[in-house]
């Protein structure tokens, strides 16, 4: 199957800090990715829809200012989480979207385990 | 609204037993649906899907899972479990809007833990 990658794996930064994470579809391109946050044992909350070229559309509840995502290529998105606060610590995902036939595939980054302190 | 729901947050079960993870959802139009498995500190992996044509999907790792239109179930099963499949398992959908696809609905997902 399709393979997407993050980057960083794991990162620690202080509070009042930001911190930027990529998204890379290695072997397709992707005109939409999405990010995702997982909170301890719980289910994934989408966070926003990331389009190649466009802004990104974020879901409700969801600060734009917060998370800032760019996605200047068809095959990386960034979501940079700003002005870090221990309550951004959470497990972020990347999920980028695999459009060459339907129904369309999905596929998912290994993740990051973003710790603020 | 659209909705995927696991009904079992947690199953606990021993080595070489069977298991079977449910899963219901509803939608108001035709869906895709699928299993992923995650592993902790690990992003989520594909374990089967559902398109079309045969309701009885076989997956990776031993596992399959019946799509039932009648009862909106999608249920996860295998037939002997291994320590190794201890992990989250995510119900997902895709609604089918004809020219165009829904995002993925997750469901809250079912720990398995097998014991030995």
């Amino acid at each position: 199957g399709a393979v997407v990658s993050q980057h960083p794996s794991r990162v620690i930064c202080k509070s009042g800090t930001s911190v930027k994470i990529e998204c890379r579809s290695l072997d397709f391109q992707a005109t939409t990715m999405f990010w995702y946050r997982q909170f301890p044992k719980k289910s994934l909350m989408l966070m926003a829809t990331s389009n190649e070229g466009s802004k990104a559309t974020y879901e409700q509840g969801v600060e734009k200012d917060k998370f800032l995502i760019n996605h200047a290529s068809l095959t990386l998105s960034t979501l940079t989480v700003t002005s870090a606060h221990p309550e951004d610590s959470s497990f972020y995902i990347c999920s980028a979207l695999a459009t060459r036939q339907l129904p369309y595939e999905q596929y998912f980054g290994p993740g990051t385990r973003l710790t603020v302190t | 609204a659209q909705s995927v729901t696991q009904l079992d947050s947690q199953v606990p079960v021993f080595e070489e037993a069977p298991v079977e993870l449910r899963c219901n959802y509803s939608s108001s139009v035709s869906v895709y649906l699928f299993w992923y498995v995650q592993y902790p500190n690990q992003g989520l992996q594909l374990l089967l899907k559902y398109l079309s044509g045969s309701t009885l999907v076989k997956g990776i790792n031993g596992f399959e899972a019946e799509f039932n239109k009648s009862q909106t179930s999608f249920h996860l099963r295998k037939p002997s479990v291994h320590i190794s499949d201890t992990a989250e398992y995510f119900c997902a959908a895709r609604m089918n809007y004809g020219g165009s696809q829904g995002n993925l609905i997750f469901g809250k997902g079912t720990k398995l833990s097998v014991k030995p």
